[in-house]
Order: structure tokens, then sequence, then C-alpha cells
């Protein structure tokens, strides 16, 4: 059975740090990856997607592949209380094109 | 981004009523759409894949009598929990890729039910 895996939490880091979150998948031939931010009582909202080895940047937020490692991360700079939430890492895996959900990381910033 | 709508966003029934949940594309067409359901603490688990024209694919160990799926248009699929449960109180969430739908999904809003 394909799988994701995430690391649950609470991280807890202070405003302005760097928060790092991880994820790992089972799945060696999968190809597309996302990172999802979700608040409580609400639905995941799209951050980041990732194709390709390396890093892909965009504004606070970085994405790293790793295809050989099955290892994927999301780096949250300068971050700010408002960035406290849970984040779902996802990869395109399922049989219908369905995405696969790692059980989130809870994400606390303090101010 | 895509946009995607469900209705209610809320619903509060008695054990053993059903209960209707639509999922709406507002700005693309969607020949597929997915269910997934949430519980507290817990992460999405895909319930079934919605197809326009033709029958929705179910998940295993979800009961394709007790979630009824039509996706009656190219814009619209409904979930319709029959004979709910307390068991069945969870957060419904849809999903439908757009366009080059290999690139990402978007999410509706959830829909929230409590059945008592």
């Amino acid at each position: 059975q394909k799988e994701v895996e995430q690391n649950s939490g609470p991280l807890s880091v202070p405003e302005g740090a760097i928060a790092s979150l991880n994820c790992t998948y089972s799945d060696r031939g999968s190809q597309s990856f996302f990172w999802y931010r979700q608040y409580s009582g609400k639905s995941p909202e799209l951050i980041m997607s990732i194709y390709s080895n390396g890093d892909k940047e965009d504004g606070r937020f970085t994405a790293q592949l790793n295809k050989a490692s099955q290892y994927v991360s999301l780096l949250i700079r300068d971050s700010q209380p408002s960035d406290s939430a849970t984040y779902l890492c996802a990869v395109r895996g399922g049989s219908q094109g369905n995405l696969i959900f790692g059980k989130g990381t809870k994400l606390s910033v303090k101010p | 981004g895509a946009v995607v709508s469900q209705h209610p966003s809320w619903v509060i029934c008695k054990s053993g009523t059903s209960v209707k949940i639509e999922c709406r594309s507002l700005d693309f067409q969607a020949t597929t759409m997915f269910w997934y359901r949430q519980f507290p603490k817990q992460s999405l688990m895909l319930m079934a894949t919605s197809n326009e024209g033709s029958k929705a694919t179910y998940e295993q160990g979800v009961e394709k009598d007790k979630f009824l799926i039509n996706h009656a248009s190219l814009t619209l699929s409904t979930l319709t929990v029959t004979s709910a449960h307390p068991e069945d109180s969870s957060f419904y969430i849809c999903s439908a890729p757009p366009g080059n739908w290999q690139e990402t999904q978007y999410f509706g809003p959830g829909t929230r039910l409590l059945v008592l």
C-alpha cells in the first residue's frame, strides 16, 4: 500500500525563524508532490507543487525533492504566526489519479 | 486558482436520515471529482472517485450503497450519505482537477456533518 509519512509534531518555532517540514513516500514511481496548508476546520489550501529533483522557491516557501531518497521537504522562511497550521504532504499515486496524504505536521509559530 | 464550491458547509441531522452534499466546479469543467473524508486529527482519506457519465469508483471499505455518488454534469457531483449514523460524522471534502489536472487539485471548502 502506498504511504506518505510525516512527523505529526507539533513543531514549534519562534516568529522569524525557518520552519522545516519533512515527508517521505513509499512509491518510488511517484512523480507529483504537493504541500497543502490546512487551518483548523478548513479544507486544504495548495502551497507548492514540485515534480523535479531539487529546490523550488515561491516567496517564503521552498519545496525540496529528492526522488532517490523518496523525500520531500518544505521550508518556510521568516515564519509568521499566521503560518501556524497543519501542513499536509501529498503525493499523486492513487489508482484514480488521486492524492495520497500524509497525516500532517502541526506547525506553531510563536510571536 | 480554480474554484470549487461545496454546499452545505454545515449539516446536523438525526440518525437514520439521508444527507446530500453538492460539489461544484465554478470556472472549469471536471470530468473527475474526488470525495475525501477527514476525521478529527486524521488526514484526508479518499472515499470515491466520481466520473461524469459513469459509475463512481469506491475505495476499499467504503460502502457504495451507503455513500451514493452522482456526477450529473461536468460541473456537479453529489454525495448522498444514506441512513446516516453518528460514526458518519466527519468532514467531507471534494476536489476537482482542472485543465492540466496532472498538476494539482483544488479542494472545496468542505462540509462538516454531525449525526446525532
